[in-house]
């Protein structure tokens, strides 16, 4: 059973355009939704995060929208860059669980 | 300066075997996590532990076991490994107290199984 289903596997993403990754969850005690960037022989890092009293957040090229009627969220990476080329996992916590359920992952390829 | 760090980064080992892997934080954080990255790159949540209180995911096997000398650090012992244990650790940790819980990860330790 899987809580936290990501989408797509991987994407190219021309440099200059805008690159979106969407997760959706299934348990909706769930209140703390993380995104982390891991590249190649390193730790995931977190990226930017949201809790579900609001629907969009801003971090510089980063903005996670989050729909909790729909159960989901997405991050969308503005003016992507190749320094952005990495894995992207989407994640969540709540329900009295202190440890992250992630999505599976999205290997993201930018192209200049 | 690194806040979360592990020791091997990395372990190739045989069948059978029994081994360790160290992990400190020096964030002041009271909550310690073990991950489990396989092959494919999934993440997987194995224990979650704070202040003595160890919370394992049913579907460790019971030949993983955490032990934490203090609230900087959280060792992960592995007995009699097999094959399907080579897979990526990470260690986390987290301030239970603040408001968004963040979780930071050390660099990983790759474990191989022969």
């Amino acid at each position: 059973q899987q809580q936290v289903k990501q989408s797509p596997q991987s994407l190219i993403v021309q440099k200059g355009g805008i690159s979106i990754i969407n997760c959706a969850y299934e348990n909706t005690a769930f209140d703390y939704f993380p995104w982390y960037q891991q590249f190649p022989g390193k730790g995931p890092a977190l990226l930017i995060a949201i809790r579900p009293d609001v629907s969009e957040k801003k971090e510089g090229r980063f903005t996670i929208s989050f729909n909790k009627s729909a159960k989901q969220f997405s991050l969308h990476i503005m003016d992507s860059q190749p320094g952005d080329s990495a894995t992207y996992f989407c994640a969540a916590k709540g329900g009295g669980a202190d440890g992250l359920t992630f999505g599976k992952g999205t290997h993201l390829i930018i192209q200049p | 300066d690194t806040a979360v760090s592990q020791t091997p980064k990395y372990l190739v080992t045989q069948m059978g075997n029994d081994k360790s892997i160290k992990c400190e934080q020096n964030l002041g954080h009271d909550t310690m996590y073990w991950y489990k990255q396989d092959s494919k790159k999934f993440l997987k949540i194995m224990f979650s532990y704070n202040n003595k209180e160890l919370i394992i995911n049913e579907t460790v096997p019971n030949r993983f076991s955490p032990k934490s000398p203090d609230k900087a650090h959280l060792n992960l012992h592995i007995n009699s490994l097999e094959l399907g244990d080579s897979a990526v650790y990470f260690c986390a940790s987290s301030k239970r107290t603040s408001i968004y819980n963040e979780q930071f990860f050390g660099p990983g330790t790759r474990l191989t199984v022969l």
